[in-house]
């Protein structure tokens, strides 16, 4: 199975920063990777697909990158509706496996 | 406007069994794989099962095999989990979610709750 690690595990932050949370692959999954959002109480929402397009709606101060087994996510200037926790998921192959979440707090 | 609405959640007791189910509309339900992912209390993501537009390609986490069977009602937009010899393990939060191109999930529902203790 293929393991997906995120760094940091937490990350504090004040609005107005730009943040980035890593995510690797323990094997080359080229661009099959995307991030999503969640918020306590809800469902996950979709960032990024195939490592660097933006899911439909999502603002442009989100941006992926990344591929084979390194990947980021970058968030360019904070703003307080951003202050959630981040999961990356793979789907190059069988089992697809998320990483562990980043939480991103406020300052 | 695409939605996805689980229900049948519940508590229940180790080794006891349970049917969950998600109501689909909004988009061709037919034409679109469709996945299970859950998340325990407290806990990240766990992707469970997939399942292929016709039903005909199922696949499990191993977690899993042999206890969920993931099934599929083209003609009532529907999308059901079977689970079986259920554990303590399973409590989560179940959520259906429709598959995209390159295997990622842009629509979740937003989840029933399937408790296991005694």
């Amino acid at each position: 199975d293929i393991q997906m690690t995120q760094s940091p595990s937490t990350l504090s932050a004040s609005v107005g920063d730009r943040v980035t949370i890593t995510c690797r692959a323990s094997q080359s999954i080229n661009i099959w990777l995307a991030w999503y959002q969640q918020k306590p109480g809800k469902a996950p929402k979709l960032l990024i697909y195939k490592a660097s397009s933006l899911g439909s709606g999502v603002p442009s101060r989100f941006r992926g990158s990344g591929s084979g087994t390194e990947f980021t996510l970058t968030i360019s200037s904070l703003q307080p509706d951003d202050f959630a926790t981040y999961f990356c998921q793979h789907s190059n192959s069988y089992p697809y496996t998320f990483g562990q979440g980043t939480k991103l707090e406020i300052k | 406007d695409v939605q996805l609405v689980e229900s049948g959640g519940g508590l229940v007791q180790p080794g006891d069994s349970l049917r969950i189910s998600c109501a689909a509309s909004g988009f061709t339900f037919s034409t679109s794989w469709m996945t299970w992912v859950r998340q325990a209390p407290g806990k990240g993501l766990e992707w469970v099962t997939n399942i292929n537009q016709e039903g005909s390609a199922k696949y499990y986490v191993d977690s899993v095999k042999g206890r969920f069977s993931i099934s599929r009602d083209n003609a009532k937009n529907s999308l059901y989990l079977q689970m079986n010899s259920l554990r303590a393990e399973d409590t989560a939060v179940y959520y259906c979610v429709r598959l995209d191109n390159s295997g990622y999930m842009a629509y979740w529902g937003q989840g029933t709750l399937v408790t296991v203790s005694s």
